[in-house]
């Protein structure tokens, strides 16, 4: 089984300043059609998760600019340039590369 | 618009079974792959298991946990998936999402408890 970790477990973050969350896999993320189904979702209080990032670095329509995933392989990281009150929430990544399809363990913004 | 409307949650005895439904609408139903999806209180997420279109075999694959006592099916005339939860234990307790992995419906909540 593909086990996802992230890095911080927890991150305070500053209302417009930048904050990083790091996602590691135990193994190479790249599917045979060379696509690698890397998403990234957040998760705020009471509410359904809401993907915002897939293969890696492609946004979902609707999601701001401020988010962005980049990575390869094993190592991915989802970026908020600019933090801002509404992005407090639980946040996980999740590979769809090899079943079963995993998430992260979440990481936990609050301001 | 997309939708993704759960029903069938409740509390049950442990040995009990339940059986979740989820409304689509707004998309190719036929043509998606369809997912659970559940969330334990205060916990991350947790796949359950995938159903393939029936153009990609229409099987269905689970995770290890449920492996046995969860059944994922479909209907796509009527575009609905149901997880079918015999054995239901303690630790089944949780919302259970329905999912095409881009959207997500609002969960139904399930309690196991004697």
């Amino acid at each position: 089984e593909v086990v996802l970790a992230q890095f911080p477990h927890s991150l305070p973050v500053t209302l417009g300043q930048p904050a990083s969350i790091l996602c590691r896999s135990n193994e190479n993320l790249v599917f045979t059609n060379g696509n690698t189904y890397l998403n990234w979702f957040q998760q705020r209080p009471g509410q359904s998760p809401r993907r915002l990032i897939y293969f890696v670095s492609n946004r979902d329509s609707g999601v701001p600019d401020r988010f962005n995933g980049s990575g390869s392989g094993t190592d991915f990281t989802l970026t908020i340039s600019r933090v801002e009150a509404e992005d407090v929430g639980l946040y996980y990544c999740m590979q769809g590369t090899r079943w079963p399809w995993t998430f992260g363990q979440g990481t936990k913004v609050d301001i | 618009e997309v939708q993704l409307v759960e029903s069938g949650g409740g509390s049950v005895e442990p040995g009990g079974s339940l059986r979740l439904s989820c409304a689509a609408s707004g998309f190719i139903f036929s043509n998606a792959w369809m997912g659970w999806v559940r969330q334990a209180p205060g916990k991350g997420l947790e796949w359950i298991g995938i159903i393939r279109r029936e153009s990609d075999g229409g099987t269905a694959e689970y995770v290890s946990p449920v492996t046995g006592r969860f059944t994922i099916s479909r209907d796509d005339p009527s575009h609905t998936l149901y997880l079918q939860i015999d054995g239901l234990r303690t630790d089944d307790t949780g919302i259970y999402y329905c999912t095409t992995v881009d959207f997500w419906g609002q969960g139904t909540r399930v309690t196991v408890s004697s």
